[in-house]
């Protein structure tokens, strides 16, 4: 049973547009949620996270939103550029050091 | 320098050779984490160590062993790889104090 789903498989965007990743996760008990960005040939790397106490976190041209009533996520990259072509990942936890849960990922493609 | 690493990058083996897959960080974090990386599946946890000597099973764990007699160090053992383990695997870590995980930049393992 999937945990976390991120249903669009891919996403293509204009340069300078807006880009929004979505996921959905079905355990109530996750309270933390992380955003990764994955290159080809690379590592994940860690880009956002929101605590289940907040509804929105911003840093820089990324921000994610939070609505537990419908335990869904977002990640709105504004302005998208080239760079930001990539997979990417949501994952979520439970309270306490448990391990992260990830989704299946979402290719961006941002087209200049 | 300072961070994750992962040894071999690239690795060839036989159906019912035995591989080791190297991890070591260098931040003295207290968790490290096994992933394995499959299309369709996104990224899936292998196994897990809180501490040195403290493992724990994830989703996928069957035909993998772990230790972790060093805090730095994290080996992954396949003890007879077989051909549905072809994968990219990555290595992750975490300190206590923060859920974002820091990742390797990933072994890809072919089984022939």
């Amino acid at each position: 049973d999937q945990q976390v789903k991120q249903n669009s498989p891919s996403l293509s965007v204009q340069e300078g547009r807006i880009s929004i990743l979505n996921c959905d996760y079905t355990n109530s008990m996750f309270d933390y949620f992380l955003w990764y960005k994955k290159y080809p040939a690379e590592g994940p790397t860690f880009l956002i996270s929101i605590s289940s106490i907040k509804d929105k976190n911003e840093d820089g041209r990324f921000t994610v939103f939070l609505n537990k009533s419908a335990k869904h996520l977002s990640l709105h990259i504004v302005p998208s550029q080239p760079g930001d072509s990539a997979v990417y990942f949501c994952a979520a936890k439970r309270t306490g050091n448990t391990p992260l849960v990830f989704g299946k990922g979402t290719r961006l493609s941002v087209i200049a | 320098d300072a961070g994750i690493t992962q040894s071999p990058r690239y690795k060839i083996t036989e159906t019912g050779r035995q591989v080791t897959l190297m991890c070591h960080q260098t931040w003295s974090h207290s968790y490290m984490f096994w992933y394995r990386q499959d299309l369709g599946h996104g990224l899936r946890l292998i196994y897990y160590s809180a501490a040195a000597d403290i493992t724990d099973k994830g989703e996928v764990p069957d035909g993998y062993v772990v230790s972790r007699s060093k805090t730095e160090n994290f080996p992954l053992t396949l003890e007879s790889a077989t051909r549905s383990q072809t994968s990219v695997y990555f290595c992750a870590s975490s300190d206590v104090r923060t859920y974002e995980q820091y990742f390797g930049p990933g072994t890809r393992l072919t089984v022939t």
